[in-house]
């Protein structure tokens, strides 16, 4: 089975900073990743995802990276807003995805 | 669309009581999850469905049932509730594959005591 793992439980940035949160998976098969942003007291909710033919994308503010040689992934998000503090978590797999721990992210204005 | 919604929100059992968690979508998707997320973890797979009269275990499985017998409808049933099973339950649905986007509902808090 797949093992998806984030590298810092909590992550501490200034306003107006780039943030970077990293992941590892363990499956070389995994074909599809996915990066969620969960607020306090609700659900998580869809942010970006790629595919394993790919090595980056791009959407609004946020950038995901996939390095398959070392089975690493990161998150991205450029100019970080108050609003961007959330638990993040990378999901991935080949069939159905396994969710990791999750890193807090925290924004200080 | 409403998307996925679950009730009750919150709701506290005690150990031995049986309950159950409802979850619907209205976005015609084929794919239905259950998940618990303990605090400060990740999410863990309880059960899986995909499609109507098709239900599968998951990661944690035991203490849970499920059935599926509409496509909009999912619901988690707790037979003998124990602490263990204090957690947040999120249901959510993806379209076509487990490989695609999964939407989550707002999640049933439970306390077991």
């Amino acid at each position: 089975g797949e093992s998806v793992g984030l590298h810092l439980p909590t992550l501490s940035v200034q306003e107006g900073d780039n943030s970077i949160i990293n992941c590892a998976y363990s499956n070389s098969a995994s074909d599809y990743f996915i990066w969620y942003k969960q607020e306090s007291g609700k659900g998580p909710q869809f942010i970006i995802d790629i595919r394993s033919n790919m090595d980056k994308r791009q959407g609004q503010r946020v950038t995901v990276l996939l390095n398959k040689t070392v089975k690493h992934l990161s998150l991205q998000i450029a100019a970080t807003q108050p609003g961007d503090s959330a638990v993040y978590f990378c999901a991935g797999g080949s069939y159905i995805p396994t969710f990791g721990r999750g890193t807090s992210l925290i924004v200080h204005p | 669309n409403a998307g996925v919604t679950q009730t009750p929100k919150f709701r506290i059992l005690k150990i031995g009581q049986s309950m159950t968690l409802q979850c619907t979508q209205d976005m015609n998707h084929n794919y239905m999850y259950w998940y618990r997320q303990d605090p400060g973890m990740g999410l863990k797979l309880i059960y899986y469905s995909v499609g109507a009269g098709i239900t599968d275990k998951g990661e944690v499985p035991n203490g849970y049932n499920v059935s599926r017998s509409t496509t909009e409808d999912f619901p988690l049933r707790l037979e003998l509730a124990a602490p263990s099973q204090t957690s947040v339950y999120f249901c959510a649905s993806s379209l076509a594959s487990g490989s695609e986007t999964q939407y989550f509902g707002p999640g049933t808090r439970l306390l077991v005591l």
